[in-house]
């Protein structure tokens, strides 16, 4: 079925580094959502990419999607401790999983101060 | 605007019970989804309603059940529990029933002993 996979599943970095997680889907998307789950928390919507190649920033954070519309990365440029979390991946279902949203399973950040 | 709020936000049932959590979305949103959250299987869609009715169902077993009212509250019932249903129980509302950002509530912790 379908699958929306996301790497590394967990990234620990000493506060001020880079970080970026990758999702890739087994099929082309029309888009794709970024989410944010701080522990304890729950998943805070980020953005949505909807273009080819399409580029978005938001403070320290940049997301792109790809030309193919089949991948998606997050670069968070010098981590912060409130960077800290958990994020996801997610694109719109096809086929037998129309009209859902399926996740990736995520890549959870730990921030050394 | 208030969001999405979830009752109760903690429980604790023994297995064979049966048991149903609340949803009110953010007023105006008129679809509601629920998701599954464990450590093993990530974020997984259950069902989402738009005008009281049942518009996409994930690959759940007919023990998780769920309805809508006409206010757009919703909730979710499974019956006949075990263990592997203990998780995190998300809702999310979104304005309709073709937009895919999802807003969640902070969810309902289900512990099955």
């Amino acid at each position: 079925g379908q699958q929306v996979m996301q790497i590394p599943q967990y990234q620990h970095v000493q506060e001020g580094e880079d970080f970026t997680t990758y999702c890739n889907s087994s099929t082309t998307l029309s888009n794709i959502q970024w989410y944010k789950q701080r522990p304890g928390g729950h998943p805070v919507f980020l953005i949505q990419l909807v273009k080819s190649g399409e580029v978005k920033k938001q403070k320290r954070l940049t997301f792109q999607f790809g030309e193919a519309k089949k991948n998606s990365s997050l670069h968070i440029t010098a981590t912060q401790t409130t960077d800290v979390g958990t994020y996801f991946c997610a694109g719109p279902g096809y086929g037998g999983s129309q009209g859902n949203l399926i996740f990736g399973k995520g890549t959870k950040l730990s921030v050394k101060p | 605007k208030a969001g999405v709020t979830q009752t109760p936000r903690y429980l604790i049932k023994t297995r064979g019970q049966q048991v149903t959590l609340s949803c009110s979305p953010i007023s105006g949103h008129r679809s509601v989804s629920w998701y599954q959250q464990t450590p093993g299987q990530g974020l997984q869609f259950l069902f989402e309603y738009f005008s009281e009715t049942q518009r996409n169902k994930g690959n759940f077993p007919g023990r998780f059940s769920g309805r809508q009212f006409s206010n757009s509250r919703s909730e979710m019932n499974v019956s006949t529990l075990e263990l592997g249903d203990s998780a995190l129980y998300l809702c999310a509302s979104s304005l309709m029933w073709s937009e895919r950002t999802q807003y969640f509530g902070p969810g309902t912790r289900l512990l099955v002993l």
